[in-house]
């Protein structure tokens, strides 16, 4: 089954505040997870990725936590800002073929001062 | 400079009217890429093209017709347009297709109503 199950649909996190969203997946095939975040009225643009071998990947304020056992990844932002209010979907790939990435259902953060 | 840009940015039609969204980048990318995503923000792709060559075909009704007359452009032909199509679509590319690993640059969106 191709499928990556993102949860929360949406959160309100205080400005200075950790935001957390989490994808589980079931594939065990797939081998790259990106995030794409995504302003109003604009396309979604990579944010950050990871890939199995590694456990966290640490870019600014924002990290990716890699649990490959439970299948599960989770982007973590770091003394969340007004201007980090966007939808943020965390995607996953399988290694080399025809297949195109595979889209969670986005998760809409706000940011509220 | 645009990256990646498509018109119309917004486009209101009739159902049954026949419409044509544009797609350029000037990256210099082999691959080009359609999306559509729903009014819950559901992401998903419709077509690929790699040097001109359609390389992914969704599951896509036959009235969506893709044409890309180089490797630059990327066009989305839709025949009969229903309710149903209401959606915004995203025009992206990335260097080369590498079957999900590739970095996707996304347009700004088409916006489409059709009443």
């Amino acid at each position: 089954q191709q499928q990556v199950k993102q949860s929360p649909q949406s959160l309100i996190v205080q400005k200075g505040g950790i935001s957390i969203i989490n994808c589980a997946y079931e594939n065990t095939a797939f081998d790259y997870f990106p995030w794409y975040q995504q302003f109003p009225g604009k396309g979604p643009a990579l944010l950050i990725a990871i890939r199995p071998d590694v456990s966290e990947k640490k870019e600014g304020r924002f990290t990716i936590s890699f649990n490959k056992s439970a299948k599960q990844f989770s982007l973590h932002i770091m003394d969340s800002q007004p201007g980090d209010s966007a939808t943020y979907f965390c995607a996953a790939s399988f290694p080399s073929g025809n297949t195109p990435l595979v889209f969670g259902k986005g998760t809409r953060l706000s940011v509220i001062a | 400079d645009t990256a990646v840009s498509q018109t119309p940015k917004y486009l209101v039609t009739q159902m049954g009217n026949d419409k044509s969204i544009k797609c350029e980048q000037n990256l210099g990318h082999d691959t080009m890429y359609w999306y559509k995503q729903d009014s819950k923000k559901f992401l998903k792709i419709m077509f690929s093209y790699n040097n001109k060559e359609l390389i992914i075909n969704e599951t896509v009704p036959n009235r969506f017709s893709p044409k890309s007359p180089d490797k630059a452009h990327l066009n989305l032909h839709i025949n009969s347009l229903e309710l149903g199509d209401s959606a915004v679509y995203f025009c992206a590319s990335s260097q080369e297709f590498r079957g999900g690993w590739e970095k996707l640059f996304f347009g700004s969106g088409t916006q489409l109503s059709v009443l």
